[in-house]
């Protein structure tokens, strides 16, 4: 079982804004200024969007956000697109230094 | 144009070696850490390691302690992931990434390898 767990699924319709969380429900888990978030469209290789929490690296869309609160780490989706469908992990590390991922979310565009 | 490229899918039999490779290639080599990643069938991805090729210092999860190694040639800016005795459990595809990061972080994965298909079945 994870350490970070997100949501097995979300939807949105194109256009509208999406939020996906990923929470610490172990201790183990370090910090939340780490956190970083892939897309996985099936098939590809992951795609960083987010790291640190909130910066994107260049050449991702500014509709991918991020942020934190607590002990939950946010990514936001606005104005979405067919092409968002896929796959989003949040990663961050645990206390013992080692990565750790969430299980994953897969959004479906309707 | 910084890339990772790994070697091809693989088929083998439980109890079988294997060594899988990912060559890194527009960017200095020995200074990033390179991790490995799985994603069983139908699962989410699983961090297994990391090494940083400058000086082979290398990280494993708990899990993937004892069950794989993880070394470097920095000569050949490769990277390697390597199982003495293989079980059907190991089947699934294996990603390399590149930290953002130098020598300071193997988080945050900015570069990937196209991944490794990994089948073991008797």
């Amino acid at each position: 079982q994870s350490a970070l767990t997100q949501p097995a699924s979300v939807s949105g319709s194109p256009g509208q804004s999406i939020t996906i969380s990923c929470t610490e429900t172990s201790s183990d888990v370090g910090s939340y200024n780490l956190v970083s978030w892939y897309q996985h469209h099936p098939g590809k290789a992951p795609k960083l969007m987010i790291y640190e929490g909130i910066k994107r690296p260049s050449g991702v869309s500014n509709r991918f956000s991020g942020f934190k609160s607590g002990n939950t780490a946010s990514l936001t989706i606005s104005g979405l697109q067919a092409e968002d469908e896929a796959d989003y992990h949040c990663s961050s590390y645990a206390r013992s230094g080692a990565l750790v991922f969430g299980g994953g979310t897969k959004l479906t565009v309707l | 144009e910084v890339q990772l490229v790994q070697s091809g899918t693989e088929v083998k039999k439980p109890g079988e070696s294997l060594k899988i490779s990912c060559k890194g290639s527009g960017y200095s080599f020995t200074s990033y850490w390179i991790g490995w990643v799985r994603q069983m069938p139908g699962k989410g991805l699983e961090w297994m390691g990391a090494i940083y090729p400058g000086d082979s210092d290398s990280r494993y999860s708990q899990s993937f302690q004892g069950q794989v190694t993880i070394s470097a040639d920095k000569s050949f800016s490769i990277a390697y992931l390597q199982w003495s005795s293989l079980k059907a459990s190991d089947t699934a595809m294996y990603y390399c990434a590149r930290s953002i990061y130098g020598s300071g972080s193997y988080g945050a994965f900015g570069i990937w390898g196209q991944g490794t298909m990994v089948t073991v079945s008797s």
